[in-house]
């Protein structure tokens, strides 16, 4: 119940392309679905977040598509650049209240010049 | 820009031993969280703080590990004795609590020899 699925778990794009990174989730009580970016060495960033009421949401490049009656949500990184490579993660979590978040297991992206 | 701020960043110790990581978070976020990210893993939560209150501990092994924020503001986990297993790394987060935006510190990796 509390699982985020993730896939694939690498990605190899070339520049220019799009990124797509797909997950899953299971507890219909997440309404709160984050994606963070990790560089090597580095904490996760907040990139992008998405809530339930809106089926997508971009900002710049990154575009997050939901399905809720699916239970899916994914990334799609338009025009990818080789600064786009990292490891992506999805989330879930509660918006309104101080709890968890429950990470996939990840996504290396490498970005081919 | 605030940012979450951890020491040290890079910990190297033998088995046996005791270790400490030291976590600032942003200035008037009042929940912290301790979570553990082991290489090729999303990060797992190991306990949560709501001001100086424990929120959240169920994951933590509480036979070696301990964790306090005092003041509700900084807060230090502490490992004794560190076990081969315990080599990963600790990422410190904070957030408002409400919206639940969590944001991490550049996290402390832990070498156990």
């Amino acid at each position: 119940q509390q699982q985020v699925k993730q896939s694939p778990q690498s990605l190899i794009v070339q520049k220019g392309g799009i990124s797509i990174i797909n997950c899953a989730y299971e507890n219909t009580a997440f309404d709160y679905f984050p994606w963070y970016q990790q560089f090597p060495g580095k904490g996760p960033a907040l990139l992008i977040a998405i809530r339930p009421d809106v089926s997508e949401k971009k900002e710049g490049r990154f575009t997050i598509s939901f399905n809720k009656s699916a239970k899916q949500f994914s990334l799609h990184i338009m025009d990818s650049q080789p600064g786009d490579s990292a490891t992506y993660f999805c989330a879930a979590s509660r918006y309104s209240s101080a709890s968890k978040i429950i990470f996939g297991s990840g996504t290396r992206l490498s970005i081919r010049p | 820009e605030a940012e979450v701020a951890q020491s040290p960043r890079y910990k190297i110790t033998e088995k046996s031993q005791a270790v400490a990581f030291w976590c600032d978070p942003i200035s008037g976020h009042a929940t912290l969280y301790w979570y553990r990210q082991i290489l090729g893993q999303g990060p797992e939560l190991l306990v949560q703080f709501q001001d100086e209150s424990v929120v959240d501990d169920s994951q933590l092994p509480k036979d070696r590990f301990s964790a306090e924020r005092l003041k509700g503001v900084d807060s230090t986990l502490k490992i004794q004795p560190a076990e081969l297993g315990d080599s990963a790394m600790y990422l410190c987060a904070s957030s408002r609590g409400a919206p639940n935006e969590q944001f991490f510190g550049p996290g402390t990796r832990l070498t156990v020899l």
